[in-house]
C-alpha cells in the first residue's frame, strides 16, 4: 500500500525560482492537507482541500498556491521562492476529520532549502 | 486563545519515570481527539485516539476533560524509545466546520538512561 506519496524528498531552490511539490494518495480520502514545519516548531497548516475542486487557506498560505483537480492529487506550488520558505513540507490525507475513527496519514516530507 | 495549545516542553525524564503532557483546545464542539508521535522530523504517526473520557494502550493513557477542554497523555515506565515529539490534534466537529486540521506545537520528550 503506497498511502501518501510526496515528491521530491529533497530540493534546493534559488531565490525567485518556482517549483511544485507533488502529493498523491491512494486511499480515496476526500480531505488533503499541506503543512510546513520549521526547525523546532510544530506543523503549520498551509492549505487544505475537502474534495476535488475545493481548496481553502490554512494558517500560513502566503506565497503558496494549490489545486485539487482529482481526489488523488494535491500539488503545492511555490512561486518566487524566498529563504523564509526553507522548511520541511508534509502532505497528509484523511476522511472527514470531524468524524470518528479518522486518522490523518502523512507523506514522508519534502525538505526544501531556498538559498 | 489558540485552537490547540500544548505544554511547551521539553520534558527530560529518566528511564522508568511516569510523565504526562496536556493539550488544551478551544472548540467545545469537538468530539474526537488524537495524539500523534513524530520522530526526528519524520512524518507524524497516530499514537492514540480519544472519543469518550479516555483510552488506554499498554503504557500509554489518554484522558479527556470536556469541562476544562483539555486532553492529557500519560506515559508510564518511560523507555528510551519513547523519546520523540508528541503532537495533539483536535479536529473540528462535522463537515460544516471545514477541514482545518490544526496541530498543537508539540511537546518534546527526552528519556535518559
Amino acid at each position: 500500500n503506497a498511502g501518501v506519496t510526496q515528491t521530491p524528498k529533497f530540493r534546493i531552490l534559488k531565490i525567485g525560482q518556482s517549483m511544485t511539490l507533488q502529493c498523491t494518495q491512494d486511499m480515496n480520502h476526500n480531505y488533503m492537507y499541506w503543512y510546513r514545519q520549521d526547525p523546532g516548531m510544530g506543523l503549520k497548516l498551509i492549505y487544505y482541500s475537502v474534495g476535488a475542486g475545493i481548496t481553502d487557506k490554512g494558517e500560513v498560505p502566503n506565497g503558496y498556491n494549490v489545486s485539487r483537480s482529482t481526489t488523488e492529487d494535491f500539488p503545492l506550488r511555490l512561486e518566487l521562492a524566498a529563504p523564509s520558505q526553507t522548511s520541511v513540507y508534509f502532505c497528509a490525507s484523511s476522511y472527514s476529520p470531524g468524524r470518528m475513527n479518522t486518522e490523518a496519514f502523512f507523506g514522508q516530507g519534502t525538505r526544501l532549502t531556498v538559498v | 486563545r489558540k485552537e490547540v495549545e500544548q505544554d511547551p516542553g521539553p520534558f527530560n525524564v529518566p528511564e522508568g519515570a511516569t510523565v504526562a503532557f496536556n493539550c488544551t483546545y478551544s472548540n467545545s464542539a469537538s468530539q474526537s481527539f488524537f495524539w500523534y508521535r513524530q520522530d526526528c522530523r519524520k512524518e507524524p504517526k497516530l499514537l492514540m485516539s480519544v472519543y469518550s473520557s479516555g483510552n488506554e494502550d499498554g503504557r500509554f493513557t489518554a484522558q479527556l476533560n470536556r469541562a476544562s477542554q483539555y486532553i492529557s497523555l500519560l506515559i508510564r515506565d518511560s523507555k528510551l524509545s519513547d523519546s520523540a515529539t508528541y503532537l495533539c490534534v483536535v479536529p473540528p466537529r462535522g463537515y460544516n466546520q471545514g477541514g482545518k486540521l490544526i496541530f498543537g506545537q508539540g511537546t518534546e520528550l527526552s528519556v535518559k538512561p
